[in-house]
């Protein structure tokens, strides 16, 4: 179990270039999370897979963004023409289903810089 | 939909003091509650969690914490802080549901070890 890895852990981007980050939940795990995190707030949930599909999306996931899981392994999240309001660590986590409580373990995070 | 209240947004406290750090939360559904710790430029890492049974659950570094279900509370406590202890401590609530369980995060409260 080596954990949930994301990469890459900084991006730093021009307004209106996309960005995609990848996270890589821990191998046992079916359900994988986003969580995006500004300076001084906590971490604010943005969408939710079971496997491949993507079951919930928050309203905070505008257009341009978009989230993808083949195969129900990786996952990877995608912003186009990025605005400087999206600058912010993205987060993912990942967990097992069943009576857990929903534990969820997270990854260090991509810390998104948009100049 | 939940929502969590995180009263002290910074604690200062000397080392080898107690601490404790609130947590108000706000539902319509049943809940489980979580703390989680995030060190400078890690992910989120779980300190302990309610899922039910014995409202006192006690977690790692010696942490615990009580679960009020009457004034709808779960504060940290620590009878003795070390250095190490400085960090970004959150709050966070999900639904008791076997389906998705994303966590909805306080503000946070970032507590600081005085030597």
């Amino acid at each position: 179990d080596t954990g949930v890895s994301q990469n890459p852990r900084h991006k730093i981007t021009k307004r209106g270039q996309n960005v995609t980050f990848r996270c890589d939940p821990i191998s046992e795990h079916n359900r994988l999370y986003w969580y995006r995190q500004t300076l001084g707030q906590g971490p604010e949930f943005l969408t939710y897979f079971q496997n491949e599909a993507q079951l919930e999306k928050s309203r905070l996931l505008s257009d341009r963004f978009s989230a993808e899981r083949p195969k129900g392994s990786f996952s990877t999240l995608e912003i186009q023409r990025t605005e400087q309001g999206d600058s912010a660590m993205y987060l993912c986590a990942s967990s097992g289903s069943g009576g857990t409580g929903g534990e969820q373990y997270f990854g260090p995070g991509t810390r998104l810089t948009v100049t | 939909a939940q929502s969590v209240t995180q009263l002290d947004s910074q604690v200062p406290v000397f080392e080898e003091a107690p601490v404790e750090l609130r947590c108000n939360y706000s539902s319509s559904v049943s809940v489980y509650l979580f703390w989680y710790v995030q060190y400078p430029n890690q992910g989120l890492q779980l300190l302990l969690k309610y899922l039910s049974g014995s409202t006192l659950v006690k977690g790692i570094n010696g942490f615990e914490a009580e679960f009020n279900k009457s004034q709808t509370s779960f504060h940290l406590r620590k009878p003795s802080v070390h250095i190490s202890d400085t960090a970004e401590y959150f709050c966070a609530v999900s639904q008791r549901s076997a389906g998705a369980n994303n966590l909805f995060f306080g503000t946070g409260t970032r507590l600081t070890v005085i030597p």
